[in-house]
């Protein structure tokens, strides 16, 4: 079946760090690839997508690059902010289903 | 933007008594939403797929008459948890799909509510 696994937390980064969430995926076909991002006591919340390969998804300084030869979709940030301190999840969809990694924690100190 | 809404959004009850959730899409009409339940640090567990107008679609492993889903109209789907034990208390969140408008890249985006935390005690 279709799976994700994310790279595990806790993540704790100083302000203005780079930023690197590992995701790497499994299934049939051509998924579509996200990144939600939960902040604390909120639901998820969309942060970025890629529907095909090589495709970028940015949003907030935030890129994800959909690569099928690797089946990734790594986070990355060239510089966070304490604001940014959260879960990040992973995801995959089909025809059927959202599949979600397990989340990373990321907390960004000043 | 597409706005789903949970209420309540924490509730507290005594075991054995039953607790509706409600899970509103705002400003679109949704024929499927989907429930989820989130342990604490821990990722989303697919519960259930609610159907508007038909019975929803359980996970493997999930009680069906535990966890009541009624999907009445386009914009509201409800998930009650019956009989509720200490270890039912978790996050609940839903999330919906606008049926009318998608995502132009043919994406299965989904907007998720804000979550309802249930603590039995």
């Amino acid at each position: 079946g279709d799976s994700v696994t994310q790279m595990e937390g806790p993540v704790t980064l100083s302000e203005e760090a780079f930023l690197t969430i590992n995701c790497t995926y499994t299934a049939t076909g051509y998924p579509s690839l996200f990144w939600y991002v939960q902040y604390p006591g909120e639901g998820l919340q969309l942060l970025l997508k890629a529907t095909k390969a090589d495709d970028k998804g940015s949003n907030k300084g935030f890129e994800a690059t959909y690569r099928k030869e690797t089946t990734s979709f790594h986070l990355e940030k060239g510089s966070v902010q304490v604001s940014d301190s959260a879960v990040y999840f992973c995801a995959l969809s089909t025809a059927r289903q959202l599949t979600f990694g397990s989340g990373t924690q990321l907390t960004v100190l000043p | 933007g597409a706005v789903v809404s949970q209420h309540p959004s924490w509730v507290i009850c005594k075991s054995g008594t039953s607790v509706k959730i409600e899970c509103r899409s705002l400003d679109f009409q949704a024929t499927t939403m989907f429930w989820y339940r989130q342990f604490p640090k821990q990722s989303l567990m697919l519960m259930a797929t609610s159907n508007e107008g038909s019975k929803a679609t359980y996970e493997q492993g999930v009680e069906k008459d535990k966890f009541l889903i009624n999907h009445a109209s386009l914009t509201l789907s409800t998930l009650t948890v019956t009989s509720a034990h200490p270890e039912d208390s978790s996050f609940y969140i839903c999330s919906a799909r606008d049926v009318e408008t998608g995502d132009s890249s043919g994406a299965n985006v989904l907007t998720f509510g804000a979550g309802s935390r249930l603590t039995v005690l």
